[in-house]
């Protein structure tokens, strides 16, 4: 696709509940990035993939939070026995490399998650 | 770790012009990056930079002085449609390629 698309855009959960996030990057995209957005404050690192290789997991706030790039492509991070604190937007970036030399992060518009 | 600072609210009125500073802290500074965010919607990237000085983009321009720990993000003739958060975000040598550390935004509301 053109862009980054992520699904679902909204996901109500009751607490304890289980959900999965998808994230479907740009074609081509080498770099995986999933970043954690409270109302109000700037998105906050979970992980980062290259290629299929997870290299980076020590945002990721807890074990109940596991995400994978089976292929190299598509990427689904997962949150088992939700809690109120997970309810944020989930953002799911990709970028040709590293973004840290010149090349721009590519982010999709996000899933909103809610617990209640 | 990274401390990244930023004013949390801004106004202007249209056609106006406002400067957004973002000063940090970090013991390997690589680059940084100013981003877009309107509400509900993905953030986008406006700038980066790496070396002093001003870079100049449009209507947008990013200052950095990697002495001070200091950026800025100038906005020229203001116009509605630039209501919207804006994201200072750093990258580190220490940490993974790529991974960017932003602060909390900066909410900008243009007035007509």
């Amino acid at each position: 696709g053109a862009g980054v698309s992520q699904s679902p855009r909204y996901k109500v959960a009751k607490r304890g509940q289980d959900v999965a996030l998808r994230c479907d990057p740009i074609s081509g995209h080498v770099s995986l990035f999933w970043y954690q957005q409270a109302l109000g404050q700037g998105p906050e690192f979970l992980t980062y993939f290259q290629n299929e290789a997870q290299l980076d997991k020590s945002g990721l706030p807890s074990d109940r939070f596991f995400a994978e790039r089976p292929e190299g492509s598509v990427s689904t991070l997962k949150i088992q026995r939700t809690q109120q604190e997970d309810s944020a937007v989930y953002l799911c970036a990709s970028s040709r490399q590293g973004s840290g030399v010149s090349g721009e992060l590519f982010f999709g518009e996000g899933s909103r998650l809610t617990v209640l | 770790g990274q401390n990244i600072d930023q004013p949390t609210e801004m106004t202007a009125t249209e056609g106006a012009i406002v400067q957004i500073n973002c000063t940090y802290q970090t013991s390997g500074f690589n680059g940084l990056f100013w981003y877009q965010q309107h509400a509900g919607e993905a953030p986008t990237f406006l700038s980066y930079n790496v070396l002093d000085g001003l870079e100049e983009k449009g209507r947008f321009s990013s200052f950095l002085s990697r002495s001070k720990g200091y950026s800025y993000l100038l906005l020229k003739e203001l116009q509605m449609k630039d209501s919207a958060s804006y994201l200072c975000a750093l990258t580190d040598r220490g940490s993974t390629l790529g991974r960017l550390y932003f602060g909390r935004g900066t909410q900008l509301t243009v007035w007509p």
